[in-house]
């Protein structure tokens, strides 16, 4: 079964640095992009970024550009989308998710199960 | 960078309805649009692709239609399962990310 399996909920103070995960299994981890995607509570879906596991190839939203990072480690399977220092506005569900063929540009037909981040003093 | 504009917003309707919803792009994409449904606490899920491609799965109650800038998903008879909200997205290779639609929300009449 082809599935993506994200770490658990995160509960953090602003200032603080953060990399959540996202496990692929099921499928040729470097052959497919990964991408994430916020959801701020309540409101609705925002692309930030997508990579490509087999050589690290990454491209930003500009919205997201400079305020995140991500990555991949190839030998585990694992994309990454980490933060240097948070803020409160990133409170937010992050979803990775894989396109349905070998491209970057297509839908995401494979989910994971999503990561509550929330900024808090 | 290429805007997505749903509407409406939020829809009520009763089971077995017929609902459109719309989904406009501030450019050309083709035919490079998804549709997905979210319910409350779940990660969205893929309806149709290629703005008329159902994903396998999907019941045929849905359908997408649409080229160009002007796309809308159909669902020809509402059901319990399908009150949710839903997301269009374009994917269109020249443009820097998939732009999401602000999302419809379907409730219950």
């Amino acid at each position: 079964e082809v599935q993506l399996v994200q770490s658990g909920a995160e509960v953090k103070k602003p200032g603080e640095s953060l990399k959540i995960s996202c496990k692929g299994s099921g499928y040729s981890f470097t052959s497919y992009w990964i991408g994430w995607v916020r959801q701020m509570p309540g409101k609705g879906l925002e692309w930030m970024g997508i990579i490509y596991p087999g050589d690290s190839d990454t491209r930003y939203s500009p919205s997201f550009q400079g305020q995140v990072t991500i990555s991949a480690d190839k030998s585990i399977s694992t994309a990454y989308l980490q933060w240097s220092s948070l803020k409160a506005s990133d409170t937010a569900m992050y979803y990775c998710a894989r396109p349905a063929t070998v491209t970057p540009h297509d839908a995401f037909d494979i989910w994971g199960q999503g990561t509550m981040v929330t900024v808090s003093s | 960078d290429i805007q997505m504009t749903q509407s409406p917003s939020t829809l009520s309707a009763s089971v077995g309805d017929r609902v459109t919803i719309t989904c406009r792009a501030s450019q050309s994409i083709s035919s490079w649009l998804a549709w997905y449904q979210q319910k409350p606490g779940k990660a969205p899920k893929l309806l149709i692709y290629k703005a008329s491609s159902l994903e396998s799965g999907v019941p045929s109650r849905f359908s997408g239609s649409g080229s160009g800038t002007e796309f809308t998903l159909t669902i020809s008879s509402l059901q319990p399962d399908d009150f949710a909200t839903y997301y269009c997205q374009q994917y269109n290779s020249y443009s820097p990310g998939g732009t999401f639609g602000q999302g419809t929300k379907v409730e219950i009449k």
